[in-house]
């Protein structure tokens, strides 16, 4: 079945660092990939998403570049802060009948050292 | 941005008994809900869609019989874990999908923690 594979598993970065999270989707019909950020005890919460026709998005310190060729996308956080510590999900999604069908990866856990 | 609420959020029952958790957009039409499964230090897995008005879509692997879900209108969908066992401990999280602003992005709820004793 459709899977998002989602690496590092754990990343630990001083403050200042970039972190650079990596996933890779097997469904060829994904055309949006959220990522979502959760901080311990919290909800899930959108930080930056991309579409299938853009290849990179910037927002402040994150960005998200999208290669649907090789079926692999990436989140970048640059300048982090103690507070970019959280677990951080990426999805890749698609529409069908019904709604979208969003396949999670399995987090990382982003510890920035201060 | 778009809110969407769970109530409640935490609830403790006895074996046997069956639980009852809602989600609601609160200001958007949640054309359709998801609901999730988070174990401690684990992804979210996807138990079910949702859309108003129609059954849901469970995913492979999740008894329809022991998670009845409901979305009776636009802006509220519940989740009955029936016959609750101490393996269906766990976190439920569900999240809405809608119209404008909500539209292609799912917003989650904050989440019901449920322990079976």
């Amino acid at each position: 079945g459709e899977n998002v594979e989602q690496h590092p598993s754990t990343l630990s970065v001083q403050e200042g660092d970039s972190a650079v999270i990596k996933c890779t989707y097997s469904d060829s019909a994904s055309n949006y990939f959220p990522w979502y950020k959760q901080e311990l005890g919290k909800r899930p919460q959108l930080i930056i998403d991309i579409r299938s026709n853009v290849g990179e998005k910037k927002d402040q310190r994150i960005a998200v570049t999208l290669n649907k060729t090789a079926k692999h996308f990436s989140l970048h956080i640059t300048e982090t802060q103690p507070e970019d510590s959280a677990v951080y999900f990426c999805a890749a999604s698609r529409g069908q009948t019904g709604g979208f069908k969003t396949i999670f990866g399995a987090g990382t856990r982003l510890f920035v050292k201060a | 941005g778009a809110v969407v609420s769970q109530h409640p959020s935490w609830v403790i029952c006895k074996s046997g008994t069956s639980v009852k958790i809602e989600c609601r957009s609160l200001d958007f039409q949640a054309t359709t809900m998801f609901w999730y499964r988070q174990f401690p230090k684990q992804s979210l897995m996807l138990m079910a869609t949702s859309n108003e008005g129609s059954k849901a879509t469970y995913e492979q692997g999740v008894e329809k019989d022991k998670f009845l879900i409901n979305h009776a209108s636009l802006t509220l969908s519940t989740l009955t874990v029936t016959s609750a066992h101490p393996e269906d401990s766990s976190f439920y999280i569900c999240s809405a999908e809608g119209s404008g602003r909500a539209k292609d992005t799912q917003y989650f709820g904050p989440g019901t923690r449920l322990t079976v004793l």
